[in-house]
C-alpha cells in the first residue's frame, strides 16, 4: 500500500518562500520518479518538475525554472519542493505524485494548499 | 510545449448514458496519452494509461482508445460516483513538459 503524506498548508507573503515536503511508504522509493503539480483554486493541473532520487536527476518545467527546487532524501523517503520569490498567483493545491513508468502518476498525494497574501 | 485540448469543458448526462469526451494533441504523441478523474478536494486519479489501458481496479465502464492527435475517453454507463472533472495528460518521453487538458467537468441530470 503506497501512501503519499504532504506538510500541513501554508500562508506566506508575497515575495517569500515557502518548501513543502512529500513522504513516501509502503513501497521502494529509490525505484520510482516524483513530480509536483500544482492546481490554482477552481483551475487546472499544471506540471512543475520532477525528481528521480535513484539518479538525483531532476526536470523542472521552463515556466518555474531560477524559481523551484525540488529535493529527495533518501534516508526518509521524502521529496521536497521549495518555490521562491512567491507572488499570488502561486496560490494553488500542490501536489506531489509518484511515477511508476515516465509521466505516468498512479499514486498522488493528498495535496498542500499555500496561500499567498500580504 | 505540447498543448491538451479537451471538449467538451462539461456535459450533463443522465444515469446509464454513454457519455465521449475528447482530447486532441497540439503534435502526435503516439500512445503516450492518460486519464485522470478528479473530484473535488481529492487529488486526481489514474484511470488509463497508454490511451487504452485499464489501471488496476478500476470499472471496466471507463475506457479510452485513440492515438497520434486525437484521444477518446468513454463511460459506458455513466453512475452517480462518476461526478467529477475528467483530464487528459501526455507525456511524450523526453518531451517536456508534462501537460494536461483543461478538464472536462461531468455532472448527472
Amino acid at each position: 500500500q503506497v501512501h503519499l503524506v504532504q506538510s500541513g498548508p501554508e500562508v506566506k507573503k508575497p515575495g517569500s518562500s515557502v518548501k513543502v515536503s512529500c513522504r513516501a511508504s509502503g513501497d521502494t522509493f529509490n525505484g520510482y520518479s516524483f513530480s509536483w503539480v500544482r492546481q490554482v483554486p477552481g483551475q487546472g493541473l499544471e506540471w512543475m518538475g520532477r525528481i528521480t532520487p535513484i539518479f538525483r536527476k531532476v526536470d523542472n518545467a521552463q515556466k518555474f525554472q531560477g524559481r523551484v527546487t525540488i529535493t529527495a532524501d533518501k534516508s526518509t523517503s521524502t521529496v521536497y519542493m521549495e518555490l521562491n520569490s512567491l507572488r499570488s498567483e502561486d496560490t494553488a493545491v500542490y501536489y506531489c505524485a509518484r511515477s511508476r513508468a515516465p509521466g505516468l502518476f498512479d499514486h498522488w498525494g493528498q495535496g498542500t494548499l499555500v496561500i499567498v497574501s500580504p | 510545449d505540447i498543448q491538451m485540448t479537451q471538449s467538451p469543458s462539461s456535459l450533463s448526462a443522465s444515469v446509464g448514458d454513454r457519455v465521449t469526451i475528447t482530447c486532441q494533441a497540439s503534435q502526435d504523441i503516439s500512445n503516450f496519452l492518460n486519464w485522470y478523474q478528479q473530484k473535488p478536494g481529492k487529488p486526481p486519479k489514474l484511470l488509463i494509461y497508454d490511451a487504452s489501458t485499464l489501471e488496476t481496479g478500476v470499472p471496466s465502464r471507463f475506457s479510452g482508445s485513440g492515438s497520434g492527435t486525437d484521444f477518446t475517453f468513454t463511460i459506458s454507463s455513466l453512475q452517480p460516483e462518476d461526478i467529477a472533472t475528467y483530464y487528459c495528460q501526455q507525456y511524450q518521453y523526453n518531451n517536456l513538459p508534462l501537460t494536461f487538458g483543461p478538464g472536462t467537468k461531468v455532472d448527472v441530470k
